[in-house]
């Protein structure tokens, strides 16, 4: 059990677009998701915390007006990455977390995002 | 600031014990992780502590000292699928704000024939 999806595993886009990345727990209510991006060889950071029905709680230094978080449903959240540039490439994972293990978080397998 | 340090690399041999260490400076405390990684793919659990001791789940087993700031993953019988970054995180809890994972960069752990 416990199962959390992304998609697209993967995606390349041009400056200047948009691109949606889906989160979703596929046999549990979501009641809090996670959004982490990953550099190479560095850690995961958090970038934004969402909780179903309520607006996302950014981290220090990410722009909120870049990275849309949408938590729609108990078990959909999307991440927009708005304007992409190069810069923004990186390896984007969710995680979500449901009420019977307050602690424990459950991770996607990640969206490689590619800007070009 | 909130810091956690862990090495960057370990090798070891097939069947041996490795011990991988996670050392930390965080406020508001509330529990570590350990999860593994491999290339690519997102992390899995492994193990949390919370309370001082060790916890033992098969082959793996953590240890956490509170007041050392120290924890430590231990892996036995070690198999070539155990090569892979594993990565320490500390749960926070902040004032007015959701609680928060903090990871250390991984230790990424070479298991050799």
């Amino acid at each position: 059990g416990a199962v959390v999806s992304q998609h697209p595993s993967w995606v390349i886009c041009k400056s200047g677009t948009s691109v949606k990345i889906e989160c979703r727990s596929l046999d549990f209510q979501a009641t809090t998701m996670f959004w982490y991006r990953q550099f190479p060889k560095k850690s995961l950071m958090l970038m934004a915390t969402s909780n179903e029905g309520s607006k996302a709680t950014y981290e220090q230094g990410v722009e909120k007006d870049k990275f849309l978080i949408n938590h729609a449903s108990l078990t959909l959240s999307t991440l927009t990455v708005t304007s992409a540039h190069p810069e923004d490439s990186s390896f984007y994972i969710c995680s979500a977390r449901g009420s019977m293990i307050s602690y424990e978080q459950y991770f996607g397998p990640g969206t490689r995002l590619t800007v070009t | 600031g909130q810091n956690i340090d862990q090495p960057t690399e370990m090798t070891a041999t097939e069947g041996a014990i490795v011990q991988i260490n996670c050392t930390y400076q965080t406020s508001g405390f509330n529990g570590l992780f350990w999860y593994q990684q491999h290339a690519g793919e997102a992390p899995t659990f492994l193990s949390y502590n919370v309370l001082d001791g060790l916890e033992e789940k098969g082959r793996f087993s953590s240890f956490l000292s509170r007041s050392k700031g120290y924890s430590y993953l231990l892996l036995k019988e070690l198999q070539m699928k155990d090569s892979a970054s594993y990565l320490c995180a500390v749960r926070v809890l902040r004032p007015h704000r959701p609680d928060k994972l903090i990871f250390g960069t991984g230790t990424r752990l070479q298991v050799f024939p």
